[in-house]
């Protein structure tokens, strides 16, 4: 299957301060990408979608200004959390959407925050 | 919410075939059958879709009944690599503009010795 990359795996931050996510697609293009949360013995929760070119869709309840999404390019989606505070510590994990031989979506493995 | 329904948990004897069964008897035409899976701590992996017709790949075999109200995952010799937490979707592939997946519940499958 395709190749979907995240980092940092593992960051540690300080309360109020900001933490960027990479998400790569290392052997494609990817004019869409999704970005997921996922608490501790929960399933994953859709965060946004991510469309190349143009601003992300979020999902309700989701705070625009806190989690922003920028997606410049075919195979870089980044995710920043905004004046981090420890309810913000999650697995976050983005998916690409691979339309090559149809439509699959791919994982990265995912970036543990820790806020404190 | 999720358009599924698994069970909430199952157990394999190692070397056996896993059945992981699961009911979608609200999906729509133009939507697939999807299954991943998430291993503790890790992004969910693809393993298989179908539309209608059964599929199979090196993972698993993906059998879909003619309705398409469920369908089942089989593994056909587990291994201890395989206890995972399976998620079975339904979405609207091949381009269409819905093309986020919903996660439900899943189903943990403990593969045991």
């Amino acid at each position: 299957g395709a190749v979907v990359s995240q980092h940092p795996s593992w960051v540690i931050c300080k309360s109020g301060t900001s933490v960027k996510i990479e998400c790569r697609s290392l052997d494609f293009q990817a004019t869409t990408m999704f970005w997921y949360r996922q608490f501790p013995k929960q399933s994953l929760m859709l965060m946004a979608t991510s469309n190349e070119g143009s601003k992300a869709t979020y999902e309700q309840g989701v705070e625009k200004d806190k989690f922003l999404i920028n997606h410049a390019s075919l195979t870089l989606s980044t995710l920043t959390v905004t004046s981090a505070h420890p309810e913000d510590s999650s697995f976050y994990i983005c998916s690409a959407r691979d339309f090559r031989g149809g439509d699959t979506i791919y994982f990265g493995e995912g970036s543990w925050l820790t806020v404190v | 919410d999720a358009k599924t329904t698994q069970p909430t948990s199952m157990d394999c004897a190692e070397g056996r075939a896993a059945n992981l069964p699961c009911n979608h008897s609200t999906i729509s035409g133009n939507e697939y059958v999807y299954w991943y899976r998430q291993i503790h701590s890790q992004g969910p992996q693809y393993i298989i879709h179908g539309l209608k017709n059964n599929e199979t790949n090196e993972m698993a075999s993906l059998i879909i009944t003619e309705d398409r109200k469920s369908s089942t995952l089989i593994l056909p010799h587990a291994t201890l690599r395989d206890t995972a937490v399976y998620y079975c979707i339904v979405r609207v592939g091949s381009g269409g503009s819905q093309g986020n997946l919903i996660f439900g519940k899943g189903t943990k499958l403990s593969v045991k010795p």
